[in-house]
């Protein structure tokens, strides 16, 4: 299985954005890059995923490099809320299989 | 739409007691996963099912975990017996495609 490596936490003052690097040297062809948060006490959430093209939704972008070895979550405005585990992850499409990593804590700062 | 449902959400039993999880996927989602989560660290997929087959369970400890999804629907998944060491969060989730979902986890404390 494909791994990812994430930095263990970040810091970010509110209203500022945030940059969540993520490193998956060994992608496949067939691999999407998915992004999911855990809030405290809670189970994780989807929060985007891309294959090749920069994405963007209402929570956040992806930034996806040329070679698809890295990808960048990027929160424009973070709150006091997006304080969250965040997981980079790489789905096989033929095997419908998530494998979390560590994750990034992120701090976000008043 | 509703959400994944589990229960129990919390649950504390002695070493070498039996337990089990329940957990009902949203409707019209073919896969469901399994997964346990220690404190401090990201989850581990226990199980993965395709409709009512098991896709991978290669990281389930067959000798103590078993787990099933009677007509591809409701899941469950049992311990028998409880060690110290599986004290954890277990996580259900299902899918329908490219997007998980997940339940809110049964907090499994053993003593």
């Amino acid at each position: 299985d494909a791994k990812t490596t994430q930095p263990n936490s970040m810091e970010s003052n509110e209203e500022e954005p945030v940059h969540l690097p993520c490193n998956h040297s060994t992608i496949s062809g067939t691999d999407y890059i998915h992004w999911y948060r855990q809030l405290p006490s809670q189970g994780p959430e989807y929060v985007i995923h891309g294959l090749t093209s920069n994405v963007n939704n209402r929570m956040a972008s992806l930034a996806i490099a040329e070679d698809r070895k890295s990808s960048t979550l990027i929160l424009h405005r973070a709150t006091l809320r997006d304080a969250a585990v965040y997981y980079c992850i790489l789905w096989g499409s033929g095997t419908y299989k998530y494998i979390f990593g560590t994750g990034t804590r992120l701090k976000v700062l008043a | 739409e509703a959400g994944v449902a589990q229960s129990p959400r919390y649950k504390i039993i002695e070493k070498r007691q039996s337990v089990a999880f329940w957990c009902n996927p949203i409707s019209g989602h073919a896969t469901l996963y399994w997964y346990q989560q220690i404190l401090g660290q990201g989850p581990k997929l226990l199980i993965q099912f395709q409709n009512n087959g098991v896709v991978d369970d290669s990281q389930l400890p067959k000798d103590r975990f078993s787990a099933e999804r009677l007509k591809g629907v409701d899941s469950t998944l049992k311990i028998q017996p409880a060690k110290l060491e599986d004290s954890a969060v277990y996580l259900c989730a299902s899918s329908s495609w490219n997007e998980q979902f997940f339940g809110p986890g049964t907090r499994l404390t053993v003593l």
